[in-house]
């Protein structure tokens, strides 16, 4: 059965704290792993990475995909009270001739200040 | 906002009611899916529709029916739902297909209470 876990379920820090968040997949057929970040809606997307070793960055989020060791993480550096959400990862893998994206447990960041 | 467009934005419905829940996008793509999520809990895949014909049904009871009129609108007919559907109800799009891939664009959701 795909799987997608994500470590930990929660974390608190304080502003200017850098974090680093956890996600391990087993599927089969894996064509990409995504992060989104969700605050009260829908799902905001911030990466997607389909090789391993290329770092994505984005500001202060950056993120990395090892696919021998099928893991990637997430890194958040100064945080702000902003990136206060759920971070959730998604993986996408074919299933039935068409692609599903599996998402994990999600990491709930709440970032004093 | 987004560029996937749902209605309506909140629903209140009995149990004995029918309703259904609407889904637009118009960037092109060809898959389109229902996800359900529960408080504190990961979106949880309902359906996938790919090129208008549904692909993937996720073993969703009966009373949830999904239907993709064309390849920009996806609707969600409710019948007879029980209190433990209630949730957020997110539409999602990509390109779809086998040669591309890109990320879900989720919609702002449906949040659905059965009473």
């Amino acid at each position: 059965e795909d799987k997608v876990v994500q470590s930990p379920l929660s974390l608190v820090v304080h502003e200017g704290d850098t974090v680093t968040l956890n996600c391990s997949y087993e599927v089969t057929n894996f064509r990409s792993l995504l992060w989104y970040k969700q605050e009260k809606k829908a799902p905001t997307f911030l990466f997607m990475l389909t090789s391993s070793g290329i770092e994505k960055k984005s500001g202060r989020l950056s993120s990395i995909l090892d696919k021998k060791e099928l893991f990637s993480i997430l890194n958040i550096t100064a945080t702000q009270t902003g990136d206060s959400a759920i971070y959730l990862c998604a993986v996408e893998a074919l299933s039935s001739g068409t692609y599903k994206y599996i998402f994990g447990t999600g990491t709930r960041l709440k970032v004093l200040a | 906002d987004t560029e996937v467009t749902q209605t309506p934005k909140h629903l209140v419905m009995g149990m004995t009611n029918k309703k259904s829940l609407k889904c637009e996008q118009h960037m092109g793509h060809r898959a389109m899916y229902w996800y359900k999520q529960k408080a504190k809990k990961p979106p949880e895949l309902m359906f996938v529709y790919s090129y208008e014909k549904l692909s993937i049904n996720e073993s969703v009871p009966s009373r949830f029916s999904p239907e993709c009129p064309n390849s920009s609108l996806l609707n969600l007919h409710l019948h007879a739902l029980q209190p433990e559907d209630s949730a957020l109800y997110l539409c999602a799009s990509s390109t779809g297909g086998l040669r591309y891939n890109s990320p879900l664009h989720f919609g702002n959701g449906t949040r659905l209470t059965v009473t």
